[in-house]
């Protein structure tokens, strides 16, 4: 079956400007988790949303959105976007359910942003 | 924070097992040990997760000492497609979705 996917897969925007990236899972995955990806920092987690829900969050500021459709597709927005928000963003899937033991996440290729 | 601490960056041999450490000394009982790996410009990809029993799959077998505070990935025939990233990520049994990756082993396979 086809894999996580994420649109567009490279961005080039500048400073203030904002951005929409966008996510959809493997069918029949009801959570989705963003990540952005930097040489300096690492992975590290942005949020996740399960059913619509934004249901755990990382250490980012409010300028870091997203949002779950119906479909379990996701997106993510950045808005006043800052040179240091030039990363690698990354989706991730899984079927867990509330409380589920096991929750194998799959990821997307990511969409490389650049800001200037 | 991720509480794992893993070694910069390890060097194996095409055909060789690739043996790749851990340590997650404040491991608690609930939590699981979680591999993943990322090949360069790819997302993150699943190997191997486990408890406290040894684990294998297709890809890894995984080893974790008895009192949990460490573990070891094993990739039994290392091939040149393995080089990569190495994470290892403990999290909790009924935790969300939010991994905590460290900064991971860069392994290099050399023909």
């Amino acid at each position: 079956k086809a894999g996580v996917t994420q649109t567009p897969r490279y961005l080039i925007k500048t400073r203030g400007q904002q951005v929409t990236l966008s996510c959809s899972p493997i069918s029949g995955h009801r959570s989705v988790s963003w990540y952005q990806q930097t040489p300096g920092q690492g992975l590290q987690f942005l949020f996740e949303y399960f059913s619509e829900t934004q249901r755990n969050k990382g250490n980012f500021p409010g300028r870091f959105s997203g949002r779950q459709f119906s479909n379990s597709r996701s997106e993510m927005n950045v808005s006043t976007l800052e040179l240091g928000d030039s990363a690698l963003y990354l989706c991730a899937s899984s079927l867990a359910t509330s409380g589920s033991s096991y929750n194998e996440q799959f990821f997307g290729p990511g969409t490389r942003l650049t800001v200037l | 924070d991720a509480k794992t601490t893993q070694p910069t960056s390890m060097d194996c041999a095409e055909g060789r097992a690739a043996n790749l450490p851990c340590n997650h000394s404040t491991i608690s009982g609930n939590e699981y040990v979680y591999w993943y790996r990322q090949i360069h410009s790819q997302g993150p990809q699943y190997i191997i997760h486990g408890l406290k029993n040894n684990e294998t799959n297709e890809m890894a077998s995984l080893i974790i000492t008895e009192d949990r505070k460490s573990s070891t990935l094993i990739l039994p025939h290392a091939t040149l497609r393995d080089t990569a990233v190495y994470y290892c990520i403990v999290r909790g049994r009924y935790n969300n979705n939010d991994m905590r990756f460290g900064a991971g082993t860069r392994l290099t396979v050399k023909p």
